[in-house]
C-alpha cells in the first residue's frame, strides 16, 4: 500500500513563527509536490522537487521555501507565517513521466492543517 | 499558459440523474489528463486518467481535442458520489501537474 506521510494533521501557529511542514513518501518517487487547498481556488502549486535537492517555484512560491535533502522527505518551511497562509497544505509524490501515454498517478499525503493567529 | 478550468463550483444533481462535470484545458503540447476525486474526511486520490480509457465507479471521460475538454460522465448519479472533483493536466516532459479549483458534486435524494 502506497504511503505518502503528512506529520501534522493540525497545527497553530503564531503570526511570524517559522513552520515545518514535513512529508515523507515510502514508493521511491523522485517527483515531490507541495499545494495548498483553499475553498473556491483548488489546489495551487507551491513547489516542486524532481530529485534530491533540486526544486522548482510553483503558481505560489512567495512566503515558502523547501527542502530536499533526502529522496524519501520534502520540507516546506514557512519562514515567517502570516494569517492568509491559513489553509490546508497537501504533500504527493509521483514517479516521472517518461513519453507521452505511459502516464503516472500522483499519490496524496492526507493534509495538514495549519491556523495562523 | 498551463491551465484547467472547471467552470462550475458547485453541482447538485437528484440521484438518478446523468452527471456531467465540466473540465476544459489549455496547453500547447501533448497533454495527459486525470479526474481525482476527494470524499468527505479522505485523502485525494485518482478516479480516472484519459489514456486508461476505463470506467470507474460508473464514470468516464473522453478527452476532446478539438474542444481541449475532458468533461466527466456518469449516466446514473448516486449518493456516495457525493464528493469535491478535481480536473487535472500534466504534460510530456513536465512533471508538473495542475489542477482545476474543483467542482463540488452533491446528489440530492
Amino acid at each position: 500500500d502506497v504511503k505518502v506521510t503528512q506529520s501534522s494533521r493540525y497545527l497553530v501557529k503564531r503570526t511570524g513563527e517559522k513552520v515545518f511542514l514535513e512529508c515523507v513518501q515510502d514508493m521511491d518517487h523522485e517527483n515531490m509536490f507541495w499545494y495548498r487547498q483553499d475553498p473556491g481556488l483548488g489546489l495551487r502549486l507551491i513547489y516542486f522537487s524532481y530529485d534530491v535537492k533540486m526544486k522548482e517555484k510553483g503558481d505560489i512560491p512567495e512566503g515558502y521555501s523547501v527542502s530536499r535533502e533526502k529522496k524519501e522527505r520534502f520540507s516546506l518551511i514557512l519562514e515567517s507565517a502570516s494569517t492568509n497562509q491559513t489553509s490546508m497544505y497537501l504533500c504527493a509524490s509521483t514517479s516521472p513521466r517518461t513519453s507521452a501515454g505511459s502516464g503516472n498517478t500522483i499519490y496524496f499525503g492526507e493534509g495538514s492543517w495549519l491556523t495562523v493567529v | 499558459a498551463q491551465r484547467v478550468t472547471q467552470p462550475e463550483k458547485l453541482l447538485s444533481v437528484f440521484k438518478g440523474a446523468p452527471v456531467e462535470l465540466k473540465c476544459n484545458y489549455s496547453y500547447s503540447g501533448s497533454p495527459e489528463l486525470f479526474w481525482y476525486v476527494q470524499y468527505s474526511r479522505q485523502r485525494l486520490q485518482l478516479l480516472l486518467r484519459h489514456i486508461s480509457r476505463e470506467s470507474i465507479k460508473g464514470f468516464t471521460a473522453d478527452l476532446n481535442k478539438g474542444e481541449t475538454s475532458f468533461h466527466l460522465k456518469k449516466p446514473f448519479a448516486q449518493e456516495e458520489d457525493s464528493a469535491m472533483y478535481y480536473c487535472a493536466l500534466s504534460g510530456v516532459g513536465d512533471d508538473k501537474i495542475i489542477f482545476g479549483k474543483g467542482t463540488r458534486l452533491h446528489i440530492l435524494p
